[in-house]
């Protein structure tokens, strides 16, 4: 069975620029959450989604915002591209939320680079 | 809020050494506590997770314990290979899906 899967796995874009992520969970997985890691730095929480629905945001900035379709596979949008964003951003999935015993599985991430 | 802080690496061992990466936390309530791995160009894997206060979780040779008492999740392995080298991450689980993480640890084993 296929394990989470991201795309793109590289992307390089330039200050103001708009850029769109996406994941595909685990066959059977509900829930996505996306985290963003900085070089050097662990993964911090941006959002989780359930059934489509929005059940936990990090603190980040209005300018990242995600959605998860009906096959469950989910897109992340970060608008107006900082420099500070360059990081790898990583999609994890699990079956159900709110409970923690449900193991989270992680995809290989997106390299993303700002110019 | 939560928060976890582990040791700062990298941590450079001979291959049979033993292993220890500490781990403590900040939380309301008994989260849940993990240690993720992630191996050379890719993604994290959960490594052993425990769920309440002394819980042992274990998992490739590698065990670590919740201690309320300490707040702490240290990361032991009785003797490491080549192959275990890595970084390590200590993680809670907060409301939702929400997973803190430390920085990381990296972990050098060498011949």
């Amino acid at each position: 069975d296929a394990g989470v899967t991201q795309s793109p796995t590289h992307l390089i874009k330039t200050r103001g620029q708009h850029v769109t992520l996406r994941c595909s969970p685990i066959s059977g997985h509900k829930s996505v959450s996306w985290y963003q890691q900085v070089l050097g730095q662990g993964p911090q929480f941006i959002f989780q989604y359930y059934e489509k629905e929005e059940r936990g945001r990090g603190n980040f900035p209005d300018r990242f915002s995600a959605r998860q379709f009906p096959n469950y596979s989910s897109e992340l949008n970060v608008n107006a591209l900082l420099l500070g964003d360059s990081a790898l951003y990583l999609c994890a999935s699990s079956l159900g939320t709110g409970d923690l015993r449900n193991e989270q599985f992680f995809g290989p991430g997106t390299r993303l680079t700002v110019l | 809020g939560n928060s976890v802080t582990q040791m700062e690496g990298p941590v450079t061992l001979s291959e049979e050494a033993f292993l220890t990466i500490n781990c403590t936390y900040t939380a309301t309530g008994y989260p849940s506590l993990f240690w993720y791995v992630q191996y050379p160009g890719e993604g994290l894997q959960l490594l052993l997770k425990a769920t309440k206060a002394d819980d042992k979780g274990s998992n490739k040779g590698f065990e670590a314990t919740y201690r309320k008492e300490t707040t702490s999740f240290h990361l032991e392995k009785g003797s490491v290979q080549v192959s275990d080298s890595a970084v390590y991450f200590c993680a809670l689980g907060g409301g939702g899906n929400k997973l803190t993480f430390g920085t990381g640890t990296q972990l050098k084993v060498e011949l």
